[in-house]
């Protein structure tokens, strides 16, 4: 099973930085990385596929970048509604692990 | 438009099991590129992904809860069920199913969650 450990486990900023996410898998994953966004009481939502890839929807100040075992999740100039915790998740084989998330707080 | 919703009990003993369903529209579990899946997710915790079931009816598992899970699906119904056995007060989690497409390999459309606490 694929391990995927992301940092910080939290990340304080203010609205308008930037930030910048990292998730490390135990083995090579390719590009086959995703990224989700859960706010307290919701379900995630897709937000990257396959590392670098937008979800339909999804605005252009989040990007991801990476392959192999390290990835980053970058927000360009943070805006109040994403105040959230972050995951990855890979897909190269099953089981697909999630990360352990990266709670992004004011 | 596509939907997902789970339903079963809030509440359950240890030792019993769990049952729960999860009802979709908005597309067909009758084709491969096409599945759903149920992850957990424990309070304060991170997700884990437990069972998927595609429209071929071929399934995964977690292999760690393998001997306990049962993905089943009715799709007449539109309906995927998730049993889980001999439940314990680790397994309190919200449980979510999900919707995946082969296209991009990823959950795109996820339910709302259903919080299961497991207490005597």
């Amino acid at each position: 099973e694929i391990v995927l450990t992301q940092s910080p486990a939290t990340l304080s900023v203010s609205p308008g930085e930037r930030v910048t996410l990292s998730c490390r898998a135990s083995q090579s994953v390719n590009n086959f990385l995703g990224w989700y966004q859960q706010k307290p009481g919701q379900a995630p939502r897709l937000l990257i596929c396959d590392a670098s890839n937008r979800a339909t929807g999804i605005p252009a100040r989040f990007s991801g970048s990476g392959s192999g075992t390290d990835f980053t999740l970058t927000i360009s100039s943070l805006e109040p509604e994403d105040f959230a915790v972050y995951y990855c998740q890979h897909r190269i084989n099953w089981p697909f692990t999630f990360g352990g998330g990266t709670k992004v707080e004011i | 438009q596509i939907t997902l919703k789970e339903s079963g009990p809030t509440l359950v003993k240890p030792t019993e099991t769990l049952s729960l369903t999860c009802t979709f529209s908005g597309f067909s579990l009758t084709s491969n590129p096409v599945a759903v899946a149920w992850i957990r997710q424990p309070p304060r915790k991170a997700l884990e992904w437990l069972a998927i079931i595609y429209g071929d009816g071929d399934k995964r598992y977690s292999a760690s809860l393998k001997s306990r899970l049962t993905i089943t699906k009715d799709t007449s119904r539109n309906q995927v069920v998730l049993t889980l056995t001999n439940m314990d007060p680790a397994d309190t989690a919200t449980y979510y199913c999900a919707h995946l497409i082969a296209s991009i390999y990823y959950f795109d459309y996820w339910g709302q969650g259903t919080l299961v606490t497991v207490s005597s």
